[in-house]
């Protein structure tokens, strides 16, 4: 089974900054890795698909990179509706979710 | 526009049995993979099981083989989670999520999701 883990667990950062959120594979996923955004009571939204693509109507703050192993979620300038917490989540063989990273106010 | 909703949730004891149905519409439903996701209370996100489009495929995680199972009615755009011999750590919110089109389920990202039905699993 591919093991997925992200770091940090939870980063508090203030408007208008940098967001870099950080994903690992267990094994070589090429890349074929999903990020999703997901606040209290909700369901999960799709931000960016093959680690980099951005899926329709997403904002363009929001970008991927990575392939192989090691992949990051960037969000260039935090807004006050990015608060929430970000899943990671491989489909090069099955689907597994990272254990999330949890965006706060600071 | 895409629409999943979910329904059949709430409380049952353990051991027990209960039938989860996502109705989608908005998009040619037998033509996605369609899958169920999963997420205890406070936790993280847990991938439960999949249909592919054409049924051919059905793949489960280990937490629940041989105690749920998926089915889909294409001419209903239904799909359909039976959970038996439920346990405690089954108490989840569960979410019916698209996959691939023309999806065989073994590797997809989720772009619709629906809004979740809670199940718990307590005597």
């Amino acid at each position: 089974d591919i093991q997925m883990t992200q770091s940090p667990s939870t980063l508090s950062a203030s408007v208008g900054d940098r967001v870099t959120i950080t994903c690992r594979a267990s094994q070589s996923i090429n890349t074929w890795l999903a990020w999703y955004q997901q606040k209290p009571g909700k369901a999960p939204k799709l931000l960016i698909y093959k680690a980099s693509d951005l899926e329709s109507g997403v904002p363009s703050r929001f970008s991927g990179s990575g392939s192989g192993t090691e992949f990051t979620l960037t969000i260039s300038s935090l807004q006050s509706d990015d608060f929430a917490t970000y899943y990671c989540q491989q489909y090069n063989r099955y689907h597994t979710f990272g254990p999330g990273t949890k965006v706060d106010i600071k | 526009q895409v629409q999943l909703v979910e329904s059949g949730g709430g409380v049952v004891q353990p051991g027990r049995s209960l039938r989860l149905s996502c109705a989608a519409s908005g998009f040619a439903f037998s033509s996605y993979a369609m899958h169920w996701v999963r997420q205890a209370p406070g936790k993280g996100l847990e991938w439960v099981a999949v249909k592919s489009y054409d049924e051919t495929n059905t793949f489960y995680s280990d937490s629940v083989k041989g105690r749920f199972t998926v089915s889909r009615d294409n001419s209903k755009s239904m799909f359909i989670l039976q959970m038996i011999s439920l346990r405690a750590e089954d108490t989840a919110v569960y979410y019916c999520a698209r996959g691939e089109y023309y999806g065989s389920g073994s590797a997809d990202y989720f772009d619709f999701w629906g809004q979740g039905t809670l199940v718990t699993v307590s005597s």
